[in-house]
Parts: C-alpha cells; sequence; structure tokens
C-alpha cells in the first residue's frame, strides 16, 4: 500500500513568490492534516480536513496560507506571498475515518521550503 | 492549552546499554499518546498508541508505558539502527466525533554507537 506522498521534497524561492505544496494521502483515508515544522522547535498543526471539508484551521498562521482539498483526495497548501519566517519543513498526514481507539495519523516525507 | 514536553534532548548510549526517554503532558481530555520515529530527512514513523495509564505496548527493543501525566519509551539492547529522534505526542478528546490534531513535544534525539 502506497504511503502518503509529498511534492516538491525541497523548494526554495525568494520572499513575495507563491509556492504550492501538494500531499496525496493514502486511499480511502478521509482525514488529511497538515503541519508545520520551523528550525529548533517542535511539530506544529495547521489544518485538518475531512474528506472536502475543513474541520480545524486553527493552526494557519495567517491569510497568507490557503489549504484545499479537491473532491476529498489530494490537498494542496499555497503560500502567497511567501516571508522569510515560512521557511521550515511542511508535513502532510493522513487517517481513516474516526473509529474509538483506531485513528493513527501516517505521515509523508515532508517537504522542506527555504525562502531567501 | 496541551503541553508535552520530552527528556531528555539528546541521548547518547552505547549498544546494548538500555535506558529510557521520557514524556510528560498536559491534555484535557487524553485520547491517546503517541510515539513517532523520525529519521533525517523522513516524517514521522508511528510506533505506538496508549490512551490510558496502565497501558503498556511493545515492539521488538522498545517498550511504551502510560500514566497519568507522563509516558517513558524504554529502549533494551539498543542497536545503532535505533539511533533516530522520538516524538512523542497527544491527542485531545473531540465530543464531535472527529479525530483531531497532534500536539507534538520537540523529541530526544538518540544516538547509538557500537
Amino acid at each position: 500500500e502506497a504511503g502518503v506522498t509529498q511534492f516538491p521534497s525541497h523548494s526554495v524561492i525568494e520572499k513575495g513568490q507563491t509556492v504550492t505544496l501538494r500531499c496525496d494521502p493514502i486511499s480511502g483515508h478521509d482525514n488529511l492534516y497538515w503541519y508545520r515544522r520551523v528550525m529548533g522547535k517542535e511539530i506544529k498543526f495547521l489544518l485538518h480536513f475531512v474528506k472536502e471539508s475543513k474541520q480545524d484551521e486553527s493552526g494557519m498562521p495567517n491569510n497568507r496560507f490557503l489549504a484545499e482539498r479537491t473532491g476529498g483526495t489530494y490537498s494542496t497548501l499555497k503560500v502567497q506571498p511567501a516571508e522569510l519566517e515560512d521557511s521550515g519543513v511542511y508535513f502532510c498526514a493522513s487517517s481513516q475515518e474516526f473509529i474509538a481507539g483506531n485513528n493513527e495519523q501516517f505521515f509523508g516525507p515532508g517537504t522542506r521550503l527555504t525562502v531567501l | 492549552e496541551d503541553q508535552v514536553t520530552q527528556s531528555p534532548e539528546a541521548l547518547r548510549l552505547q549498544e546494548g546499554e538500555s535506558s529510557s526517554l521520557n514524556c510528560s503532558y498536559t491534555v484535557s481530555g487524553l485520547r491517546g499518546l503517541f510515539w513517532y520515529r523520525q529519521d533525517p530527512g523522513k516524517g514521522p514513523e508511528f510506533l505506538f498508541t496508549l490512551y490510558s495509564a496502565g497501558e503498556e505496548k511493545e515492539k521488538e527493543r522498545l517498550k511504551a508505558t502510560l500514566t497519568k501525566k507522563e509516558s517513558f519509551l524504554h529502549i533494551t539492547a539498543p542497536k545503532p539502527e535505533d539511533s533516530a529522534t522520538y516524538l512523542c505526542a497527544v491527542r485531545q478528546y473531540l465530543n464531535t466525533g472527529t479525530a483531531s490534531k497532534l500536539t507534538f513535544g520537540t523529541g530526544t534525539r538518540l544516538q547509538v554507537t557500537l
């Protein structure tokens, strides 16, 4: 079974440019999460989709970040315009429909974003 | 607000030297404590979920335990391939019937030498 995939693996952009990150969850997983790790800090939650709906956006830093999940399948995270503090590793995770006691989140390899 | 604190930040062991990693947490309504392993340049890899105090789970040389305030990851007779960062995360109970976000600690970097 294929795991969570993310594209690109690395992105280097200039301040003010736009970047779009993509995540393909494990097939059949309704829950999709975006997380971010900035240098020296812990992994922090950004956003949670259940199918195509945003369940929790409480971790999104500001309105420069826009996440979408087309048809409840893959998701994109767009940063526009990018700022220096947006640099970090962006992780995507997915999990099955929530069943009590069985809802592990499986992570992708991450996209390393560098804003110069 | 949920909080997770891991200690030590870094740990260096010789092969075969057993030890424990600590994860202290504060969460209102725990709905799972998770342990992940992360290798450089990769995403976190799921290891265990613990749900209630007293619960224990084992996988090869790893054993995770849970109390009401903390969790331990015991590593017995480690090998160099156990070298990685070990992450602890908690999930809060939601009465909406949906899964919620994970709150992570900063991790423990483990190095096992020959």
